[in-house]
């Protein structure tokens, strides 16, 4: 147990529908990820939200809408993905004032797109 | 972020230390080394970090050679649950502001 949950565990969409990731910390911590990891790739880094702002968008396209209400939760809004976007999605937290800081992951969502 | 590079896949024998070297030729002054593995399906679970003095934890050793340019992490006992695959990762110290950039990793693979 790392501190970080991420519901579903699981989750098949077609393309035109539209679902959310959700990922809860319950570690206190100011900064949230998300990463993308395609099957047999390394991770991708996402988003980043630093005190609820977004500090980082990496080029991602906006069918992935990410939303930070808090510092302990982050969501992950999709719609009409495409087949590729298949991936596990995994959301990872970290203090976020430290100077040296380890990321706590949650499991990852497995996300499979029809 | 400094690159780095680790070989894709180790073996080691149950019981046995495992050494996972990796080189970090332009790493900065201030740039930290951090070791994370994944094991399969899972998040990455951070293992130990150093700036240039070896470090220990319960998980492992990480030891930096002095002009920091390689490292390399010591399981001292692998067991079958060591089998993942381990991420070498430099990264500028200052949190969220400075992103963590994973790499492909080494896929150790502990043989009974």
């Amino acid at each position: 147990e790392t501190g970080v949950t991420q519901t579903p565990r699981h989750l098949v969409m077609g393309m035109t529908n539209k679902k959310s990731l959700k990922c809860e910390q319950h570690l206190g911590h100011n900064a949230m990820y998300w990463y993308k990891q395609s099957a047999k790739k390394p991770l991708e880094l996402m988003f980043v939200y630093n005190f609820k702002e977004q500090t980082e968008n990496n080029s991602v396209p906006s069918r992935f809408s990410p939303e930070c209400p808090n510092s302990s939760h982050l969501f992950l809004h999709l719609h009409t993905l495409q087949p590729e976007d298949s991936a596990l999605y995994l959301c990872a937290s970290e203090s976020g004032d430290g100077p040296y800081e380890k990321l706590f992951f949650g499991s990852g969502t497995q996300l499979s797109v029809l | 972020d400094a690159k780095t590079t680790q070989p894709p896949s180790m073996d080691c024998a149950e019981g046995r230390a495992a050494n996972l070297p990796c080189n970090h030729s332009t790493i900065s002054g201030n740039e930290y080394v951090y070791w994370y593995r994944q094991i399969h399906s899972q998040g990455p679970q951070y293992i130990i970090h150093g700036l240039k003095n070896n470090e220990t934890n319960e998980m492992a050793s990480l030891i930096i050679t002095e002009d920091r340019k390689s490292s390399t992490l010591i399981l001292p006992h692998a067991t079958l649950r060591d089998t993942a695959v381990y991420y070498c990762i430099v990264r500028v110290a200052g949190g969220a502001t400075n992103k963590l950039i994973f790499g492909t990793g080494t896929l150790l693979a502990v043989q009974p």
